[in-house]
């Protein structure tokens, strides 16, 4: 069944650590995105990329960093600059131009 | 970025119909509206998009005003398993490549509680 992981599922860090989600899609989508949400909030834009080897910031891009080598994957990188890194994150893809988004389950980073 | 406003919660009935309502003043003529909803603890799962016209699929209807200001979600008859968060989204607008980013901004969304 084509699908989106992330993995993995709950995820422990000690604060200053560099910490990577793993995000991986079978969906032959084009874009991916990467989101977080905050407890009783909405979600929240952190990167995009619409094709390999390109990508753009969203709305809080601060303190993460992506990349996209290849169209199945897009991990995000919880760097040590990024000042309240727990969290719920989210990935997602889709076809450029389509309407429907996939998202995965979710990673739940708690740094203590 | 065009925005949405829902109401903060909704309750409902088991068995009943539910209207979600949207309002979007601001959508721009090549903004499609979409629909989510997500569990706790889960990813969002999509439920409805469309531009114009009226939608329905097998999870909803979407009920487009005729100005595109505003929309409705109509779920048919809400049982336990639709208790969610929903949320009402516009694509972005044109991005990078000359056409739209497909970024999809979330507002808060509207809490369903669905009552047996």
């Amino acid at each position: 069944d084509g699908g989106i992981t992330q993995s993995p599922k709950y995820l422990f860090r000690k604060e200053g650590q560099n910490v990577t989600l793993s995000c991986e899609q079978n969906l032959n989508h084009d874009a991916m995105y990467w989101y977080r949400q905050d407890p009783g909030q909405g979600l929240r834009l952190i990167y995009y990329s619409q094709i390999v080897n390109d990508f753009q910031k969203g709305d809080i891009a601060e303190g993460y960093s992506v990349s996209r080598e290849k169209k199945e994957s897009f991990p995000l990188t919880v760097t040590s600059a990024q000042k309240n890194p727990t969290a719920f994150y989210l990935c997602a893809s889709s076809m450029r131009d389509a309407a429907g988004y996939t998202f995965g389950s979710g990673t739940r980073l708690t740094v203590v | 970025d065009a925005k949405t406003t829902q109401p903060n919660s909704m309750e409902s009935n088991e068995e009943e119909p539910v209207h979600l309502p949207c309002n979007h003043s601001t959508i721009s003529g090549t903004d499609y509206i979409h629909w989510y909803r997500q569990l706790p603890s889960q990813g969002p799962e999509y439920v409805i998009h469309g531009l114009t016209s009226n939608v329905n699929n097998r999870m909803a209807s979407l009920a487009i005003a005729e100005d595109r200001k505003s929309s409705t979600l109509i779920l048919h008859r809400a049982t336990l398993r639709d208790a969610a968060v929903y949320y009402c989204i516009l694509r972005d607008g044109p991005g990078v490549y000359g056409g739209a980013t497909n970024k999809l901004i979330f507002g808060t969304g509207t809490l369903l509680a669905v009552q047996p």
